[in-house]
């Protein structure tokens, strides 16, 4: 079956660093890959999604590129915010399948 | 243009008393998504409907739990009666499917329902 694995959290890092959040993947065939963001209090919302081998998908200078060869579609920023501290939710849809599936989330926590 | 709409918000309920969250999906979405979300079991599936059907339950826990989707723009989820441990955020999260199109049908989802049993 499908599965999302993602790092453990939470990532704690300081106002302008870099962000790596890992995400692997096993699925059949070529699925679609997700990120989406949950701020405190919030439901969770779209960040970017990659539909084939080697897109990038971008938002709110977030990128995410889809490697088919190692599985992957690592959550990526340059510089964060404080605003920026939410839990992020990696995910993957198979084409043939109504549900999609979830990783167990990354918390992210920015110090001024 | 409106999201997922979900009510209460909030919900406070004692023990043995019936729930009902309600939702209204994205217009022209066909799809709809029933999640609970806790800090043990992170986010859970519970049911998912296509055109008003339900497709999949096998994520409601128990028999206590039900969901209806009487038409494509209100569904409810019951809990009856309820526990302590039903409490959750509860999310509702609509999508638009279409067989044989490119397309990630990705997920709008809700603000949610914070449901404390006590």
């Amino acid at each position: 079956g499908n599965s999302v694995t993602q790092m453990e959290g939470p990532v704690t890092l300081s106002e302008e660093a870099f962000l790596t959040i890992n995400c692997t993947y096993t699925a059949t065939g070529y699925p679609s890959l997700f990120w989406y963001v949950q701020y405190p209090g919030e439901g969770l919302q779209l960040l970017l999604k990659a539909t084939k081998a080697d897109d990038k998908g971008s938002n709110k200078g977030f990128e995410a590129t889809y490697r088919k060869e190692t599985t992957s579609f690592h959550l990526e920023k340059g510089s964060v915010q404080v605003s920026d501290s939410a839990v992020y939710f990696c995910a993957l849809k198979s084409g043939g399948s109504y549900i999609p599936t979830f990783g167990r989330g990354t918390s992210l926590i920015v110090h001024p | 243009d409106a999201g997922v709409i979900q009510s209460p918000r909030h919900e406070v309920t004692e023990m043995g008393q019936e729930v009902t969250l309600r939702c209204k999906p994205i217009s022209g979405h066909n799809s709809l998504f029933w999640y609970r979300q806790t800090m043990m079991r992170g986010l859970e599936l519970l049911i998912y409907f296509n055109n008003n059907v339900p497709i999949d339950d096998s994520g409601m826990p128990e028999d206590r739990f039900s969901a209806k989707m009487p038409n494509a723009s209100f569904s409810t989820l019951k809990i009856q009666p309820s526990e302590p441990r039903d409490s959750a955020v509860y999310f509702c999260a609509s999508s638009l499917f279409a067989s044989g199109v490119q397309n990630p049908h990705e997920q709008y989802f809700g603000p949610g329902t914070r449901l404390t049993v006590t």
